[in-house]
């Protein structure tokens, strides 16, 4: 079974500092990886994926991704928060058992203060 | 706009009634996920269907049923509904089903249930 394990429910970081949204991944199979993000009441954009290339995900809006098999991580990093970055982040594990419907962590709330 | 689209954007009903929610993949796209988020069990994977058939199943109860019609639209039926179904149904779309083919979600529908 698949699953995705989000270390932290809530960060706050200062605009301008980096972001660092951690998450653990579990899949027999070989996944695919996704970082989703949701603004308050929106739905969800997708921010970058993972599909077995370039280790080093890189996605929209300045965040990439890299993913460590050996670790079975998948973190999100930013070099500088922006106040806009502020939403719900979803870190996402499919794969070819689940016909690749995604599986969802249980999000972590970016909160950026001035 | 993902080019999703999902009717009626809010529905508020009773316990015990039965409600059908639309969803409209974009052009092009053979696949249809639906997926549930509530505050108790987070995002999850509900049903997929691709060209017409059942393709995989997820955490979705038995009072729960999902179709995908010949034009591809698909409609997610939900009926003696409970307090606890009260949540946001997104509905997802993409062109295949392997590990490159991105999901494209709609705005979803928000269902309350009193």
């Amino acid at each position: 079974a698949q699953s995705v394990t989000q270390l932290d429910s809530h960060v706050s970081v200062s605009e301008g500092t980096p972001v660092l949204l951690r998450c653990n991944y579990s899949s027999s199979y070989s996944p695919s990886l996704f970082w989703y993000v949701q603004h308050p009441n929106k739905g969800l954009q997708l921010l970058l994926k993972y599909t077995s290339a370039a280790t080093l995900v890189k996605g929209i809006n300045g965040f990439e991704a890299e993913f460590k098999k050996s670790e079975t991580s998948f973190h999100l990093t930013k070099p500088s928060a922006h106040m806009s970055d502020a939403a719900e982040y979803f870190c996402v594990v499919s794969d070819s058992n689940s016909g690749y419907a995604l599986n969802f962590g249980k999000g972590t709330s970016l909160l950026v203060t001035p | 706009d993902s080019g999703v689209t999902q009717t009626p954007k809010h529905l508020i009903t009773a316990t015990g009634q039965r409600v059908t929610l639309r969803c409209s993949p974009r052009s092009g796209d053979l696949s249809v996920y639906w997926y549930q988020q509530s505050l108790d069990q987070g995002l999850q994977f509900l049903i997929q269907y691709y060209n017409g058939e059942e393709r995989a199943k997820g955490n979705i109860l038995e009072r729960f049923s999902a179709q995908q019609f010949p034009d591809l639209h698909s409609e997610l039926n939900l009926s003696s509904l409970e307090l606890g179904d009260s949540a946001l149904y997104f509905c997802a779309s993409s062109v295949g089903v392997n590990r490159y083919n991105e999901q494209f979600f709609g705005p979803g529908t928000r269902l309350t249930v009193l």
